[in-house]
């Protein structure tokens, strides 16, 4: 079954360093998102993307953050600046068409630990 | 405020128990309503969905939901767990007008044989 791959697993990062987290989508989905969760916290949603666009943004996005699909593959989500309280489990997802009958696939996750 | 809420954080079941997860959201309108599991180590694999219909939904592994509009309410249930079942369950609603997911907070099942 195909899946929606994330890489890294794992980053650690030094407060105030710039971060990318990357995202491989099921090859013939075109909508994506990004979702987060603080440990001990729910999964939170950040942020969809369709047609090179975003669709929809949490008040969590604020500038800061920033989302690019700079090739005909990857989906990636960029902290400009991180902070302390960025630190969490970000997870991705897509779905084949988007509104709202549509399932979303999620990926792994990549853990973001700010030092 | 409007949220999703899954009353239990932690439930703890031997092998061939009935299991029954509470979720309930407070979402005016045509909600669609999911469940998603995450295995230990694993991603978010979705269970189950509702969208319209029949409001008991038949999902993978012998899981069903239910889906009661006027409790507002979509619990999971499986008549008899297994060890392999232990993972962390959520439910999640795509409100109107959007297709973002809102989550609860999870449920931790742990199964013991």
């Amino acid at each position: 079954e195909p899946e929606v791959t994330q890489t890294p697993s794992h980053q650690v990062t030094q407060m105030g360093q710039e971060v990318i987290l990357r995202c491989v989508p099921i090859s013939n989905h075109l909508y994506f998102y990004w979702y987060r969760q603080i440990l001990g916290q729910k999964v939170e949603f950040l942020v969809s993307f369709y047609n090179n666009e975003i669709s929809e943004k949490s008040e969590i996005f604020d500038d800061q953050f920033s989302v690019e699909r700079p090739d005909g593959s990857n989906f990636t989500l960029k902290i400009r600046s991180t902070k302390l309280e960025d630190s969490a489990m970000y997870f991705c997802a897509s779905s084949e068409r988007g509104g709202r009958n549509q399932p979303q696939h999620f990926g792994d996750g990549t853990r973001l630990s700010i030092l | 405020a409007q949220s999703v809420s899954q009353h239990n954080h932690h439930v703890i079941l031997s092998e061939a128990a009935s299991l029954e997860l509470g979720c309930n959201y407070s979402y005016g309108g045509t909600v669609n309503l999911f469940w998603y599991v995450q295995y230990p180590g694993q991603h978010l694999q979705l269970l189950l969905k509702y969208f319209s219909g029949d409001p008991l939904v038949k999902g993978i592994k012998g899981f069903e939901a239910e889906f009661i509009k006027s409790k507002f309410s979509f619990n999971l249930r499986k008549p008899s767990v297994q060890w392999s079942d232990t993972a962390e369950y959520f439910c999640a609603v795509n409100p109107p007008n959007t297709d973002k997911l809102i989550f609860g907070t999870g449920t931790r099942l742990q199964v013991f044989p």
